[in-house]
C-alpha cells in the first residue's frame, strides 16, 4: 500500500526545538521530490517546504525560511522537518506529501495524515 | 512570492446545485494550478491539477478551467459527499502558494 506516515510531533517551548518525520511505503520514495504542507488550527492550508528526489533543492517559505531545515533520507525513505527557533504561530497539523511529477498533471498525489506540533509556554 | 485568493471564501448550497469557485493569481502561472478537497480531520484530496486534468477517481460532476491568473472549480450537481473545504494550489513557482480556501456547506 501506498502510505506516508508522520511522526515526531508534540508540545514544545518558543524558541524550541522538534524534529518531524515522515516514513513513506509502498513506492519508490527516492524518485519523488517531496513537500511538506501544515495547516493552523481551524485555518487553512500553508506550504512550508520542498525537496527535490535527490536533495539537490530545497525550497521554504518566507514564513520558516532560517529557522526550519527540510531533509531526506533516501536509503531509509524517510522525510524530515528540523524546526528551529520556534514561534507560537507555527502550532499545527504538519503534513508530508509526495510531489508527483511523473504525469502530465503534477500533483500533491500522497498525503501522510499529519502530525501535531503545539508551540505554547 | 505569488499570492493566490479566492472567492467566496464560504458558501452554502443545496445538493443538486451548481457551485463555481474562483482562485486568482497575483501575476501570471499558466496553467500551474491544482485544486484539493479537505473534509474535516483529514488530509486533503487531489482533485484537479494542471488547471483543468481531472485525477483519476474523481467524479466527473467536477471540472477545472481558467489559465493565467483566472481559474475556476465547477461542481455540477452537488453531492452530499462534497461538502468539504477547497484550495488551489499555484505550483508555477517556488515557494508554492494555497489560496485560503472555500468552505461549502449545507443551505
Amino acid at each position: 500500500e501506498v502510505q506516508l506516515v508522520e511522526s515526531g510531533g508534540g508540545l514544545v517551548k518558543p524558541g524550541g526545538s522538534l524534529r518531524v518525520s515522515c516514513a513513506a511505503s509502498g513506492f519508490s520514495f527516492s524518485d519523488y521530490s517531496m513537500i511538506w504542507v501544515r495547516q493552523a488550527p481551524g485555518r487553512g492550508l500553508e506550504y512550508v517546504s520542498s525537496i527535490s528526489s535527490t536533495s539537490s533543492y530545497l525550497y521554504y517559505a518566507d514564513s520558516v525560511k532560517g529557522r526550519f531545515t527540510i531533509s531526506r533520507d533516501n536509503a531509509k525513505n524517510s522525510l524530515y522537518l528540523q524546526m528551529n527557533s520556534l514561534r507560537t504561530d507555527d502550532t499545527g497539523l504538519y503534513f508530508c506529501a509526495r510531489w508527483n511529477t511523473a504525469t502530465h498533471s503534477p500533483a500533491l498525489d500522497i498525503w501522510g495524515q499529519g502530525t501535531m506540533v503545539s508551540v505554547s509556554s | 512570492d505569488i499570492q493566490m485568493t479566492q472567492s467566496p471564501s464560504s458558501l452554502s448550497a443545496s445538493v443538486g446545485d451548481r457551485v463555481t469557485i474562483t482562485c486568482r493569481a497575483s501575476q501570471g502561472i499558466r496553467s500551474d494550478l491544482g485544486w484539493y478537497q479537505q473534509k474535516p480531520g483529514k488530509a486533503p484530496k487531489r482533485l484537479v491539477s494542471a488547471a483543468s486534468s481531472l485525477e483519476g477517481g474523481v467524479p466527473s460532476r467536477f471540472s477545472g478551467s481558467g489559465s493565467g491568473t483566472e481559474f475556476t472549480l465547477t461542481i455540477s450537481g452537488l453531492q452530499p459527499e462534497d461538502f468539504a473545504t477547497y484550495y488551489c494550489l499555484q505550483f508555477n513557482t517556488y515557494p508554492f502558494t494555497f489560496g485560503p480556501g472555500t468552505a461549502v456547506d449545507i443551505k
